[in-house]
Protein backbone atom coordinates (compact mmCIF):
# COMPACT_ATOMS: atom_id res chain seq x y z
CA UNK A 1 0.00 0.00 0.00
CA UNK A 2 0.90 3.29 -0.45
CA UNK A 3 3.60 4.38 2.24
CA UNK A 4 5.36 7.39 3.32
CA UNK A 5 8.65 7.50 4.70
CA UNK A 6 10.83 9.88 6.44
CA UNK A 7 14.65 9.75 6.80
CA UNK A 8 16.69 9.76 8.86
CA UNK A 9 15.01 8.55 12.07
CA UNK A 10 17.35 9.63 14.32
CA UNK A 11 19.97 12.66 14.06
CA UNK A 12 22.19 14.19 16.09
CA UNK A 13 23.99 17.51 15.08
CA UNK A 14 25.84 20.39 16.57
CA UNK A 15 24.82 22.74 17.17
CA UNK A 16 25.40 25.72 14.34
CA UNK A 17 24.91 23.17 11.59
CA UNK A 18 22.10 21.77 9.19
CA UNK A 19 20.48 19.03 8.63
CA UNK A 20 18.05 17.51 6.22
CA UNK A 21 15.33 15.44 6.61
CA UNK A 22 13.52 13.72 3.51
CA UNK A 23 10.03 13.08 3.09
CA UNK A 24 9.08 10.17 0.10
CA UNK A 25 5.75 9.46 -0.96
CA UNK A 26 6.75 5.52 -2.46
CA UNK A 27 3.75 4.60 -4.04
CA UNK A 28 1.92 7.70 -5.03
CA UNK A 29 2.25 10.98 -6.48
CA UNK A 30 1.98 13.98 -3.95
CA UNK A 31 1.56 17.71 -4.86
CA UNK A 32 1.11 18.67 -1.14
CA UNK A 33 2.95 17.22 1.95
CA UNK A 34 2.51 18.55 5.31
CA UNK A 35 5.54 19.16 8.06
CA UNK A 36 4.66 19.02 11.11
CA UNK A 37 7.06 19.39 14.58
CA UNK A 38 6.09 18.15 18.25
CA UNK A 39 7.78 19.31 21.51
CA UNK A 40 7.41 16.90 24.49
CA UNK A 41 4.16 16.44 26.22
CA UNK A 42 2.62 18.45 23.22
CA UNK A 43 0.44 17.53 20.59
CA UNK A 44 1.79 18.23 16.71
CA UNK A 45 2.01 21.75 15.39
CA UNK A 46 1.90 22.69 11.70
CA UNK A 47 4.99 23.90 10.35
CA UNK A 48 4.11 24.59 7.08
CA UNK A 49 2.15 23.45 3.70
CA UNK A 50 5.06 21.87 1.50
CA UNK A 51 3.75 22.11 -2.56
CA UNK A 52 5.20 20.88 -5.69
CA UNK A 53 7.10 23.43 -7.75
CA UNK A 54 6.25 26.18 -5.73
CA UNK A 55 6.89 27.71 -2.23
CA UNK A 56 5.81 26.43 0.82
CA UNK A 57 3.20 28.03 2.75
CA UNK A 58 4.55 28.62 6.24
CA UNK A 59 2.54 29.01 9.48
CA UNK A 60 2.39 31.91 11.56
CA UNK A 61 5.32 32.10 13.92
CA UNK A 62 7.54 29.72 12.03
CA UNK A 63 10.80 30.81 10.66
CA UNK A 64 10.66 30.30 6.80
CA UNK A 65 14.45 31.28 6.50
CA UNK A 66 15.41 28.68 8.76
CA UNK A 67 13.42 25.70 8.32
CA UNK A 68 13.73 25.23 4.59
CA UNK A 69 11.23 23.41 2.29
CA UNK A 70 11.83 22.07 -0.74
CA UNK A 71 9.30 20.03 -2.72
CA UNK A 72 11.16 19.34 -6.18
CA UNK A 73 9.53 16.49 -7.23
CA UNK A 74 5.89 14.54 -6.81
CA UNK A 75 7.56 12.10 -4.41
CA UNK A 76 10.09 14.14 -2.43
CA UNK A 77 9.56 16.83 0.02
CA UNK A 78 12.73 17.76 1.80
CA UNK A 79 13.18 19.99 5.32
CA UNK A 80 16.19 21.74 5.87
CA UNK A 81 16.92 23.23 9.89
CA UNK A 82 19.70 25.27 9.42
CA UNK A 83 21.87 26.60 11.95
CA UNK A 84 20.32 24.43 14.10
CA UNK A 85 20.44 25.42 17.77
CA UNK A 86 19.10 23.23 20.60
CA UNK A 87 15.87 24.20 21.01
CA UNK A 88 15.25 23.29 17.61
CA UNK A 89 15.56 19.60 19.01
CA UNK A 90 12.12 17.78 18.51
CA UNK A 91 9.99 15.83 16.55
CA UNK A 92 9.65 16.44 12.89
CA UNK A 93 7.10 14.37 10.57
CA UNK A 94 5.43 14.77 7.44
CA UNK A 95 2.12 13.78 6.00
CA UNK A 96 1.03 13.19 2.18
CA UNK A 97 -2.73 13.09 1.02
CA UNK A 98 -3.32 10.05 -1.41
CA UNK A 99 -6.28 11.94 -3.46
CA UNK A 100 -9.08 8.97 -4.87
CA UNK A 101 -11.52 10.45 -6.36
CA UNK A 102 -13.64 12.35 -3.99
CA UNK A 103 -12.10 11.02 -0.68
CA UNK A 104 -8.56 10.82 0.15
CA UNK A 105 -6.46 9.02 2.68
CA UNK A 106 -3.54 10.70 4.68
CA UNK A 107 -0.13 8.78 4.93
CA UNK A 108 1.95 10.18 7.90
CA UNK A 109 6.17 9.23 7.93
CA UNK A 110 7.49 7.91 10.46
CA UNK A 111 8.77 10.67 11.78
CA UNK A 112 12.61 11.61 12.60
CA UNK A 113 13.86 13.08 15.99
CA UNK A 114 16.22 15.76 15.93
CA UNK A 115 18.80 16.26 18.71
CA UNK A 116 20.70 19.50 18.75
CA UNK A 117 23.75 19.36 20.78
CA UNK B 1 5.26 -4.38 18.81
CA UNK B 2 4.11 -1.18 19.59
CA UNK B 3 1.00 -0.11 17.55
CA UNK B 4 -2.24 1.88 16.72
CA UNK B 5 -5.14 0.07 15.85
CA UNK B 6 -8.25 2.13 14.08
CA UNK B 7 -11.34 -0.22 14.46
CA UNK B 8 -13.13 1.06 11.50
CA UNK B 9 -11.39 2.39 8.45
CA UNK B 10 -14.82 3.73 6.83
CA UNK B 11 -17.59 5.15 9.01
CA UNK B 12 -20.52 6.48 7.33
CA UNK B 13 -23.58 8.00 9.42
CA UNK B 14 -26.42 10.31 9.78
CA UNK B 15 -26.78 14.27 10.78
CA UNK B 16 -27.61 13.22 14.61
CA UNK B 17 -26.23 10.28 14.88
CA UNK B 18 -24.06 9.31 17.84
CA UNK B 19 -20.65 8.48 16.97
CA UNK B 20 -17.76 6.14 18.73
CA UNK B 21 -14.54 5.69 17.03
CA UNK B 22 -12.46 2.81 18.47
CA UNK B 23 -8.85 3.58 19.09
CA UNK B 24 -6.86 0.76 20.72
CA UNK B 25 -3.00 1.07 21.43
CA UNK B 26 -0.14 -1.63 22.50
CA UNK B 27 2.32 0.38 24.41
CA UNK B 28 4.65 -0.35 27.32
CA UNK B 29 5.02 1.99 30.19
CA UNK B 30 3.47 5.85 30.28
CA UNK B 31 1.35 7.01 27.30
CA UNK B 32 0.22 9.85 25.74
CA UNK B 33 -2.92 9.63 23.54
CA UNK B 34 -4.42 12.06 20.52
CA UNK B 35 -6.94 11.75 18.51
CA UNK B 36 -6.15 14.41 15.56
CA UNK B 37 -8.88 15.48 12.34
CA UNK B 38 -8.39 16.38 8.79
CA UNK B 39 -10.55 17.93 7.04
CA UNK B 40 -11.22 17.50 3.45
CA UNK B 41 -8.40 20.35 1.90
CA UNK B 42 -6.65 21.04 5.57
CA UNK B 43 -3.97 20.14 7.43
CA UNK B 44 -3.83 18.16 10.56
CA UNK B 45 -6.41 19.56 13.62
CA UNK B 46 -5.82 18.21 17.47
CA UNK B 47 -9.29 17.38 18.68
CA UNK B 48 -8.42 16.11 21.96
CA UNK B 49 -5.55 14.46 24.26
CA UNK B 50 -4.85 12.71 26.89
CA UNK B 51 -1.42 12.89 29.10
CA UNK B 52 -2.95 12.15 32.42
CA UNK B 53 -5.65 12.96 35.40
CA UNK B 54 -9.16 11.88 34.61
CA UNK B 55 -9.73 9.85 31.70
CA UNK B 56 -12.48 11.18 30.22
CA UNK B 57 -11.00 14.19 28.21
CA UNK B 58 -13.11 17.07 26.59
CA UNK B 59 -12.01 17.81 23.13
CA UNK B 60 -12.94 20.66 20.64
CA UNK B 61 -16.01 20.52 18.57
CA UNK B 62 -18.40 18.49 21.15
CA UNK B 63 -16.02 15.42 20.82
CA UNK B 64 -14.66 13.79 23.88
CA UNK B 65 -12.89 10.29 24.72
CA UNK B 66 -12.18 7.99 27.77
CA UNK B 67 -8.65 6.45 28.18
CA UNK B 68 -9.43 3.03 29.83
CA UNK B 69 -6.09 1.45 30.23
CA UNK B 70 -7.40 -2.07 31.48
CA UNK B 71 -8.24 -2.16 27.79
CA UNK B 72 -5.69 -0.12 26.46
CA UNK B 73 -8.35 2.08 24.53
CA UNK B 74 -9.02 5.76 23.85
CA UNK B 75 -12.31 5.77 22.00
CA UNK B 76 -13.25 8.77 20.84
CA UNK B 77 -17.19 9.98 20.77
CA UNK B 78 -19.66 12.50 19.96
CA UNK B 79 -23.28 11.91 20.71
CA UNK B 80 -24.68 13.93 17.78
CA UNK B 81 -22.62 14.50 14.67
CA UNK B 82 -23.15 17.04 12.11
CA UNK B 83 -22.33 16.95 8.30
CA UNK B 84 -19.37 19.32 9.02
CA UNK B 85 -18.19 16.60 11.10
CA UNK B 86 -17.08 14.69 7.81
CA UNK B 87 -13.49 14.18 7.63
CA UNK B 88 -10.55 11.58 8.26
CA UNK B 89 -9.84 10.74 12.14
CA UNK B 90 -6.76 9.90 13.30
CA UNK B 91 -5.70 8.24 16.84
CA UNK B 92 -2.01 8.69 17.89
CA UNK B 93 0.02 7.20 21.17
CA UNK B 94 3.36 8.73 22.44
CA UNK B 95 5.20 7.00 25.23
CA UNK B 96 6.83 9.13 27.29
CA UNK B 97 9.56 6.15 27.89
CA UNK B 98 13.58 7.32 26.79
CA UNK B 99 15.21 6.21 23.52
CA UNK B 100 12.92 4.59 20.63
CA UNK B 101 9.87 4.91 22.65
CA UNK B 102 9.42 8.71 21.91
CA UNK B 103 8.13 8.19 18.66
CA UNK B 104 4.45 9.06 17.75
CA UNK B 105 2.95 5.75 16.29
CA UNK B 106 -0.11 6.31 14.40
CA UNK B 107 -2.90 4.32 13.68
CA UNK B 108 -4.46 4.09 9.89
CA UNK B 109 -7.37 6.73 9.99
CA UNK B 110 -10.84 6.54 10.05
CA UNK B 111 -12.62 7.99 7.31
CA UNK B 112 -16.25 9.43 8.74
CA UNK B 113 -18.70 10.02 6.18
CA UNK B 114 -22.15 11.96 8.00
CA UNK B 115 -25.03 12.57 5.37
CA UNK B 116 -27.45 15.58 5.62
Amino acid sequence: GAVVSQHPSWVICKSGTSVKIECRSLDFQATTMFWYRQFPKQSLMLMATSNEGSKATYEQGVEKDKFLINHASLTLSTLTVTSAHPEDSSFYICSAPLIRGAGNTIYFGEGSWLTVV
Amino acid sequence: AQSVSQHNHHVILSEAASLELGCNYSYGGTVNLFWYVQYPGQHLQLLLKYFSGDPLVKGIKGFEAEFIKSKFSFNLRKPSVQWSDTAEYFCAASSLNAGNNRKLIWGLGTSLAVNP
